[in-house]
């Protein structure tokens, strides 16, 4: 049982906008900064997310991030083929330990 | 560039250590917290543990602490964990990856991780 609870799926037709959320609690999101992390099965996880809605140099713009409260939030805008992966939640949790959601598998049909 | 590269991983029989390194090059190592997160074959990922840039501050998981030990090298830009105590559910893709921050699992940079199977 993950601390940060994400929806097991999500799915979108090429071109739709899809959001994954990630709820969790006032000891990390609601005190901490939220990131996002990519991962394609067989690879390493990538940042895609950090502090809330900051990207990396080089992920699109098409992804974007928000935080309220002590959820937070993935928007993917113009679904792409290639951003068929899993999707995890993270943030540092104030009893001194990191934690990530149990991951959402993005399905493009 | 910045690469991470793991090593250690293997099979281990319930109750022995492993230990896994991580070998850094095209940053400045010593500048930057490093973590170590796993993933059991087909499940999510778990943070494990940090260390800070210089090796003063260390925080683990509630599921490893007591039996693993992060710590670093950084004349040799190596990071280790020593794992002790192998449980069957300590088996995992192990990687490791910077941070700017201690605090944060705003990690930019992933190694390709090393598989410790711990089976009778």
């Amino acid at each position: 049982q993950s601390v940060l609870t994400q929806p097991p799926s999500a799915s979108g037709t090429p071109g739709q906008r899809v959001t994954i959320s990630c709820s969790g609690s006032s000891s990390n999101i609601g005190s901490n900064s939220v990131s996002w992390y990519q991962q394609v099965p067989g690879t390493a996880p990538k940042l895609l997310i950090y502090n809330n809605n900051q990207r990396p140099s080089g992920v699109p713009d098409r992804f974007s991030g928000s935080k309220s409260g002590t959820s937070a939030s993935l928007a993917i805008s113009g679904l792409q083929s290639e951003d068929e992966a899993h999707y995890y939640c993270a943030a540092w949790d104030d009893s001194l330990n990191g934690v990530f959601g149990g991951g959402t598998k993005l399905t493009v049909l | 560039q910045v690469q991470l590269v793991e090593s250690g991983g293997g099979v281990v029989q319930p109750g022995r250590s492993l230990r896994l390194s991580c070998a850094a090059s095209g940053f400045t190592f010593s500048s930057y917290a490093m973590h170590w997160v796993r993933q059991a074959p087909g499940k999510g990922l778990e943070w494990v543990a940090v260390i800070a840039y210089d090796g003063s501050n260390k925080f683990y998981a509630d599921s490893v602490r007591g039996r693993f030990t992060i710590s670093r090298d950084n004349s040799k830009k190596t990071l280790y964990i020593q794992m002790n105590s192998l449980r069957v559910e300590d088996t995992a893709f192990y990687y490791c990856a910077r941070d700017g921050t201690l605090r944060g699992l705003k990690a930019d940079y992933w190694g390709q991780g090393t598989l410790a199977t711990v089976s009778s």
